[in-house]
């Protein structure tokens, strides 16, 4: 079975532009999760997406917005970019969503930088 | 609000010679738990969990973590350590009460082992 898969591998952008991601699941999964990894903050939840509804989210500003299709598979779009907005960032699949004992699965991430 | 801690940044350990990562957690009720382990470049790769049972979780790779409720840990362990051991290893925490609830990651340790 194919593993998640995310769309580009690397992305250069500059400030002010915006960018969208893209994340395929695990056949079969339902919900879909995003993840910023950066060196200084970690790794920070931005949003979980179940059956097309966003259930979850984190901390971060309204510039950062996803949507998920009937396909199960996924984006989130970042608009007025910043540099700080510079990461990795990082895709997870899992059957259902939220307070489950399932698993995430991770692909293997978009390379943002932004100059 | 739920938490998790990785108290050492890194963990150098002699090829061979066992190994432990540390991992406690805060979370209101019951906690699932989870060790990730990330190589560069790579996503997330899912190596264990625990939601309830036995305490030692087996999991891949010959890694295993022990579930201490007293003393809210979940310390990844491993009994001889390999090269290709090296990397950057998460702990995760959800909390089982709340079915909205967000998984956690901690700040991520990095193991080194040395030939």
């Amino acid at each position: 079975k194919a593993g998640v898969t995310q769309t580009p591998r690397y992305l250069i952008k500059t400030r002010g532009q915006q960018v969208t991601l893209s994340c395929s699941p695990i056949s079969g999964h339902r919900s879909v999760s995003w993840y910023q990894q950066t060196p200084g903050q970690g790794l920070q939840f931005l949003f979980e997406y179940f059956s097309e509804t966003q259930r979850n989210k984190g901390n971060f500003p309204g510039r950062f917005s996803g949507r998920q299709f009937s396909n199960s598979r996924s984006e989130m779009n970042v608009s007025t970019l910043e540099l700080g907005d510079s990461a990795l960032y990082l895709c997870a699949s899992s059957l259902v969503a939220g307070g489950s004992t399932d698993t995430q699965y991770f692909g293997p991430g978009t390379r943002l930088t932004v100059l | 609000a739920q938490s998790v801690a990785q108290p050492e940044d890194q963990v150098n350990v002699a090829e061979g010679n066992p190994l432990t990562v540390k991992c406690t957690y805060s979370v209101s009720g019951n906690p699932y738990l989870f060790w990730y382990v990330q190589y560069p470049n790579r996503g997330l790769q899912f190596l264990l969990k625990y939601i309830t049972g036995d305490n030692l979780v087996k999991g891949s790779y010959g890694f295993e973590a022990e579930f201490n409720k007293s003393q809210t840990s979940f310390h990844l362990k491993k009994p001889s350590a390999l090269v290709s051991d090296s990397a950057l290893y998460f702990c995760a925490v959800r909390d089982a009460r709340s079915s909205a609830s967000k998984i956690i990651f901690g700040s991520g340790t990095r193991l080194s082992i040395r030939p």
